[in-house]
């Protein structure tokens, strides 16, 4: 079946600095992923979705420049946490669709865990 | 814009028990429906989906959910729940035309052995 790897799996990062982590397709070439956000007892708010070969399209109320999204192949999507501070530890998910036929389908890396300190 | 809302945010039950979690949706045109697991530690995992045809759609590990389109609703159900259900549980929505899921808040169950 379809597989999402996401890594890192959990990362602890000074305030101030960047934290890059990777989605990745690794049986099947994903045109969109979909970048989440994830707070405590919360539910998944979409952050972005990532295009293949071109930028990123953000949901209201997330900035673009704190979050960058590299979309550079089929099978593999960047976020950047820029300049990270203590409100943007939470838990990112990734999610990658593809066809199979008339249907989308969605697979769901394992997650990134972001502390800022 | 859609919104997808569930009803209960925390439901402990018992073994053998039965399960019932409501899920709605606004969106009015024709829509794809899902529901996703999230075991403790573990990342989100398809239960069942529903595109299209019979309204009542079975999934795996018992679970079914039933698409009634006049009450905009898709609630999940399990006969007899173990302890191993427990876990977060996400009703998500998304236009048939589009790409987007939109998830419900999530409930989270407990099953007490």
């Amino acid at each position: 079946g379809a597989v999402v790897s996401q890594h890192p799996s959990w990362v602890i990062c000074k305030s101030g600095t960047s934290v890059k982590i990777e989605c990745r397709s690794l049986d099947f070439q994903a045109t969109t992923m979909f970048w989440y956000r994830q707070f405590p007892k919360q539910s998944l708010m979409l952050m972005a979705t990532s295009n293949e070969g071109s930028k990123a399209t953000y949901e209201q109320g997330v900035e673009k420049d704190k979050f960058l999204i590299n979309h550079a192949s089929l099978t593999l999507s960047t976020l950047t946490v820029t300049s990270a501070h203590p409100e943007d530890s939470s838990f990112y998910i990734c999610s990658a669709t593809r066809y199979q036929g008339a249907h989308r389908r969605y697979t769901f890396g394992s997650g990134t865990r972001l502390t800022v300190v | 814009a859609q919104s997808v809302s569930q009803h209960n945010h925390h439901v402990i039950l018992s073994e053998a028990a039965s399960l019932e979690l409501g899920c709605n949706y606004s969106y009015g045109g024709t829509v794809n429906l899902f529901w996703y697991v999230q075991y403790p530690g573990q990342h989100l995992q398809l239960l069942l989906k529903y595109f299209s045809g019979d309204p009542l759609v079975k999934g795996i590990k018992g679970f079914e959910a039933e698409f009634i389109k006049s009450k905009f609703s898709f609630n999940l159900r399990k006969p007899s729940v173990q302890w191993s259900d427990t876990a977060e549980y996400f009703c998500a929505v998304n236009k048939a035309a589009g790409n987007k899921l939109t998830f419900g808040g999530g409930t989270r169950v407990l099953v007490k052995p």
